[in-house]
């Protein structure tokens, strides 16, 4: 892996749900993970950094893990409401890109009532 | 705090004309960041600076595009001449320093339409 992905693209949940998507990023080289709320006509706003094997991060009701080894960051969110709704960033300094933070495309939620 | 600060927070312009985009950091951050967002090209890194000095440039388009930072808590994007392609949001954040391990924390971004 080259750049940072994330998938799926954009999903859909019942509210109540839980549900969780991927952050996939080159493993060589790892300095840190980040991950991004970013709502609808509104500025992205971070909501965990993480930079050790296995962290576990959790704010609320969304939580986030790191696997540095194979190259991926899962977010979770559990029992979905309305106000999950947004898309959701993860960024990872690359050494392909001079070690500047570089974004997936980023998964949208949107959470049904 | 206020958080970062950007203005104005929308801008239409005519083909050929100069655009500054202006952002005010948080107080006490020393990086300042310069994105732009497409939906061709999500989010990406134009410029940053550390402490008042552009570190990497070498996201910004052409040399249409100018960035600086004449204080410690304010930085200006220009373009000029401005072109249709360049219609997009604009985002400046700010953080505590460069390092990896910190946040980026994002204004409200400018949307820009050039005609």
């Amino acid at each position: 892996i080259l750049n940072v992905e994330q998938s799926p693209q954009s999903l859909h949940v019942q509210e109540g749900d839980s549900t969780n998507f991927t952050c996939s990023f080159p493993s060589s080289n790892f300095y840190a993970l980040h991950w991004y709320r970013w709502e609808t006509a509104k500025s992205p706003e971070a909501l965990f950094v993480m930079t050790l094997n296995g962290d576990e991060k959790k704010k609320g009701r969304i939580s986030a893990t790191l696997n540095t080894k194979e190259g991926y960051s899962y977010l979770y969110i559990k029992g979905s409401q309305p106000e999950d709704s947004a898309t959701y960033l993860c960024a990872s300094y690359l050494r392909s890109n001079d070690y500047k933070l570089s974004f997936g495309a980023g998964t949208t939620v949107t959470v049904r009532a | 705090d206020a958080g970062v600060i950007q203005s104005p927070r929308h801008e239409v312009t005519e083909m050929g004309q100069e655009v500054t985009l202006r952002c005010k950091l948080i107080s006490g951050h020393n990086s300042l960041f310069w994105y732009r967002q497409t939906m061709m090209r999500g989010l990406e890194l134009l410029i940053y600076f550390n402490n008042n000095v552009p570190i990497d440039d070498s996201g910004m388009p052409e040399d249409r595009f100018s960035a600086k930072m004449p204080n410690a808590s304010f930085s200006t994007l220009k373009i000029q001449p401005s072109e249709p392609r360049d219609s997009a949001v604009y985002f400046c954040a700010s953080s505590l320093n460069n390092l990896s391990n910190q946040p980026q924390h994002f204004g409200d971004g400018t949307r820009l339409s050039i005609l």
